[in-house]
């Protein structure tokens, strides 16, 4: 069955650093991937996607890679903020309908 | 402000009981999703409707059910609720398939 596998463990990390986060997915050949950002008792708010023949995309400080070989992404935040604080989730689709699949999301924490 | 309205914002109710949840897309937007979250646990795709007809299932129970009226907007219909049922119940809608999803910021349901 599909899986997609975002590290369970929060991430504590000190501000200025980069933070990496990683989105494995099996069972899956996605046309596209997201990053979403979930603040406590909020809605996910849209961050980055990027396309399977994208190997990389930027924003301001976020960064996302896409290796379709390896069946990963990583989404770094360089210089990270304590307003970067928030779980993080990847999401998977496809150009044809069907689920779109989010992971179970990583938390990040940022310490002055 | 996403431009995704959700009501009712909280409800309480007990086992057994039906409730209804709302969305109202943004503006322009043919396709809305539901996402449930219960506590510690990611987002469970439940059913997505483009421009009123159904597209995508997940894993929805039988004692749920949806639908999108002609003006976009889409209910959701829970029943024989179940202590287990209680959880964040999210609307996200976006311009097609393919696109960022815009999220409401949940129904929070608790089943007593």
């Amino acid at each position: 069955s599909q899986k997609i596998e975002q590290n369970s463990e929060a991430l504590n990390i000190q501000e200025g650093k980069t933070a990496t986060l990683t989105c494995n997915y099996t069972n899956y050949s996605p046309a596209y991937l997201q990053w979403y950002r979930q603040d406590p008792g909020r809605g996910p708010v849209f961050l980055l996607l990027i396309r399977e023949n994208e190997k990389e995309k930027r924003k301001e400080r976020l960064k996302v890679t896409f290796d379709t070989t390896l069946k990963q992404s990583l989404f770094h935040i360089t210089a990270s903020q304590p307003a970067d604080s928030a779980t993080y989730l990847c999401a998977l689709g496809t150009d044809s309908w069907g689920k779109f699949q989010f992971g179970a999301g990583t938390q990040v924490v940022v310490t002055p | 402000d996403s431009g995704v309205t959700q009501t009712p914002k909280h409800l309480i109710t007990a086992t057994g009981q039906r409730v209804t949840l709302r969305c109202s897309p943004r503006s322009g937007d043919l396709s809305v999703y539901w996402y449930q979250q219960s506590l510690d646990q990611g987002l469970q795709f439940l059913i997505q409707y483009y421009n009123g007809e159904e597209r995508a299932k997940g894993n929805i129970l039988e004692r749920f059910s949806a639908q999108q009226f002609p003006d976009l907007h889409s209910e959701l219909n829970l029943s024989s609720l179940e202590l287990g049922d209680s959880a964040l119940y999210f609307c996200a809608s976006s311009v097609s398939n393919t696109g960022e999803l815009f999220f409401g910021e949940g129904s929070r349901l608790t089943v007593l």
